[in-house]
């Protein structure tokens, strides 16, 4: 019984294009995040939500849109993509900013 | 800014033996959770332990420990007795409004 779930797990896509990454939790979380790996392994922070509201929006470009229709779901799109965004984007929860987060098992996109 | 630091890109250690990733980090805050994140090559991220900076005495979850040291901003993941399993990358990260990681240390356990 997964807890955070991220479809798909493998993306190839050729550059322009646009694609979607689903997230769900199952663990009644009010806070949901994105984060992405880099190829050196670096984990930053995208964007955060908490109770469907956007509260964290880092220096993201715009191409980059989440979107929260409830708060255990967490999607993200992105539009027009670039060879840079090649990466293993992580959906993960938590029951509040104080608190760890749960990951799903990330998803592996790969722009050529 | 808030930054976390690990020093340590590499690290190996040999099975049974114990073996200590290092972590520092940067804050003006007084309080905030500090956490030891786990990537095996699944790629799933873990939660090893975690720490909250009030409390004084050190986390510990079986084989694995922390020193945490507040006044020196360093907080440390000691893993006792090493096994295979626990070949991985090890993150750390501080934790107020949104977790902030490390760059990482790759462990290797030799048998």
């Amino acid at each position: 019984d997964t807890a955070v779930s991220q479809t798909p797990k493998y993306l190839v896509t050729q550059m322009g294009n646009d694609k979607s990454i689903k997230c769900e939790q199952n663990l009644g979380h009010d806070t949901m995040y994105w984060y992405k790996q880099d190829s050196k392994k670096f984990l930053k922070i995208m964007f955060s939500y908490n109770n469907k509201e956007l509260i964290i929006n880092e220096t993201v470009p715009n191409r980059f849109s989440p979107k929260s229709p409830d708060k255990a779901h967490l999607n993200l799109h992105i539009n027009s993509l670039e060879l840079g965004d090649s990466a293993v984007y992580f959906c993960a929860s938590s029951t509040g900013q104080w608190n760890e987060a749960f990951f799903g098992q990330g998803t592996r996109l790969t722009v050529v | 800014a808030q930054t976390v630091t690990q020093s340590q890109p590499e690290m190996s250690v040999q099975e049974a033996e114990t073996v200590t990733l290092s972590c520092t980090y940067d804050t003006s805050e007084s309080d905030y959770y500090l956490f030891w994140y786990k990537q095996p090559p699944s790629r799933q991220m873990i939660l090893v332990i975690r720490q909250e900076a009030y409390k004084q005495q050190n986390a510990t979850e079986n084989r694995f420990s922390v020193n945490f040291q507040k006044a020196a901003k360093s907080f440390s993941l000691k893993i006792s007795d090493s096994q295979l399993g626990d070949a991985a990358m090890y993150f750390c990260a501080y934790n107020t409004d949104k977790l902030i990681f490390g760059t990482g240390t790759r462990l290797q356990v030799f048998p």
